[in-house]
């Protein structure tokens, strides 16, 4: 069974800058996480997805963050405009359904490591 | 708040024992979880245990839950170098949002 594919791998921006990552998951996944995370410290969930559905973004900074799965399976990540702070991990993460909570088990993505200059 | 604590480094030496440990604040935690982070990777799922069980044995790896205390630990036994990562403790709270600690990178002494 193939895993969360994530791209690109890395990425390095001037601030002020766009920046889209993308996220593939597990197949049959309904879940669908986006996680955030800084260097030296654990993933902090930024929006969650259930089929093309946003569950939870109350952790999502909405004036420079977005993201859609609009077909309910690939979804996007988009920074606009980037600022220095935004450097960091971000993680594609999908589960199996179990309701609007999303699947007990997690399984991770490799991450975008994205660099704000 | 919801918080989730570890200590940071933890240095073993191999075919020892190891064991990382966690503390969390919401009593109303469903699950915790351990994850292994190894260097440019994602996240990979060691374990987890549901809240009302106190112990789950996983081939080398064993997991102890005082709820009580809301304290969590991962033992590793016969730690190999492989086994060099940063360990993440994770609890799911009552709204089903995975809280993560800020991980304890493991190193191993030949």
């Amino acid at each position: 069974e193939a895993g969360v594919a994530q791209s690109p791998r890395y990425k390095i921006i001037e601030k002020r800058q766009s920046v889209a990552f993308w996220c593939n998951p597990i197949s049959g996944h309904a879940t669908l996480y986006w996680y955030q995370q800084i260097l030296g410290q654990g993933p902090k969930l930024l929006i969650q997805f259930q089929n093309n559905g946003v569950v939870d973004d109350s952790q999502l900074p909405k004036d420079r963050f977005s993201a859609e799965r609009l077909k309910g399976v690939d979804s996007t990540l988009k920074i606009q405009p980037a600022k220095l702070e935004d450097s960091a991990v971000y993680l594609c993460a999908s589960s199996s359904y179990e309701g609007l909570a999303g699947g007990v088990e997690q399984y991770f993505g490799p991450g975008t490591r994205l660099t704000v200059t | 708040g919801e918080d989730v604590e570890q200590s940071l480094f933890l240095s073993v030496r191999e075919g020892d024992s190891s064991v990382i440990n966690c503390t969390y604040t919401d009593s109303s935690s469903t699950y915790l979880y351990w994850y292994k982070q190894e260097p440019g990777a994602g996240l990979q799922l060691l374990t987890y245990i549901f809240s009302n069980m106190d112990m789950k044995q996983d081939q080398r790896l064993t997991v102890l839950l005082n709820k009580k205390d809301k304290h969590l630990s991962l033992r590793i036994a016969d730690t190999q170098t492989g086994d060099s990562a940063i360990y993440f403790c994770a609890e799911r709270n009552s709204a089903s949002k995975i809280i993560f600690g800020s991980g304890t990178r493991l190193s191993i002494r030949p």
